[in-house]
């Protein structure tokens, strides 16, 4: 099973509407991290998320971290071509283990339809 | 990304061939790591290293070895490789930052084994 969830798997959204992707976690979050790719890039970091209740802006992107739920969403208000592409929730699951290591859910892909 | 270099950017190796995949590093950050992107599995932590000469298995490091000679390069090795290895793989550094870490990806390396 996997240790990081994100759904749903892919999107397809007009473009101006909102969207949102969630991503759950069956561990303890001790950093929340998100990306984003274009097919057959690099990752893109957007945005990185601490402390429970915490909520970042990036552009028209917004991602909050809901401690309790041990759950992050991403928000994409008035979608736009340009946001198309993958997205990846990445988790520190460890904390003060110190190896900084990242797991990953398994991607999000959205199209927007001009 | 500025600081990080993968290499080859693409492969086409036959089944049964070593491979070693380069991660450069000009930031001299102490943890760098492999993973790999397949579709459906965002990406998979393969190994990783926390120091000159200490390196440590991740969930998927069968068929692979890593070596960490110097600060700056992180090579990941595939002894024999076979075509379940053909994938996308990312090198990633990271440094501490108060508790949480701060990432850096590599551009990618496609590797196809044929």
């Amino acid at each position: 099973s996997q240790e990081l969830e994100q759904s749903p798997q892919s999107l397809i959204v007009q473009e101006g509407k909102n969207l949102t992707i969630n991503c759950t976690s069956s561990k303890t979050l001790y950093g929340l991290y998100w990306y984003k790719q274009k097919y057959g890039e690099g990752l893109i970091f957007l945005m990185m998320l601490q402390k429970g209740g915490e909520e970042k802006s990036h552009e028209k992107i917004t991602a909050k971290l809901d401690e309790k739920k041990q759950q992050s969403s991403l928000h994409i208000t008035a979608s736009q071509p340009s946001h198309a592409g993958i997205y990846l929730c990445g988790a520190d699951i460890e904390g003060s283990s110190n190896t900084g290591k990242l797991i990953f859910g398994q991607g999000t892909t959205l199209q927007v339809k001009p | 990304d500025a600081g990080i270099t993968q290499s080859p950017r693409h492969k086409v190796t036959e089944t049964g061939t070593p491979v070693t995949l380069r991660c450069h590093q000009t930031e001299n950050h102490r943890y760098m790591y492999w993973y790999r992107q397949d579709p459906g599995h965002g990406l998979r932590l393969i190994h990783y290293s926390y120091g000159v000469k200490d390196t440590d298995k991740g969930e998927v490091s069968d068929g692979y070895s890593v070596s960490r000679s110097k600060t700056e390069d992180f090579l990941l090795t595939l002894e024999s490789a076979t075509s379940s290895q053909t994938s996308v793989y990312f090198c990633a550094i990271s440094q501490p930052l108060g508790l949480v870490y701060g990432y850096t990806f590599g551009s990618g390396t496609r590797l196809t084994v044929v």
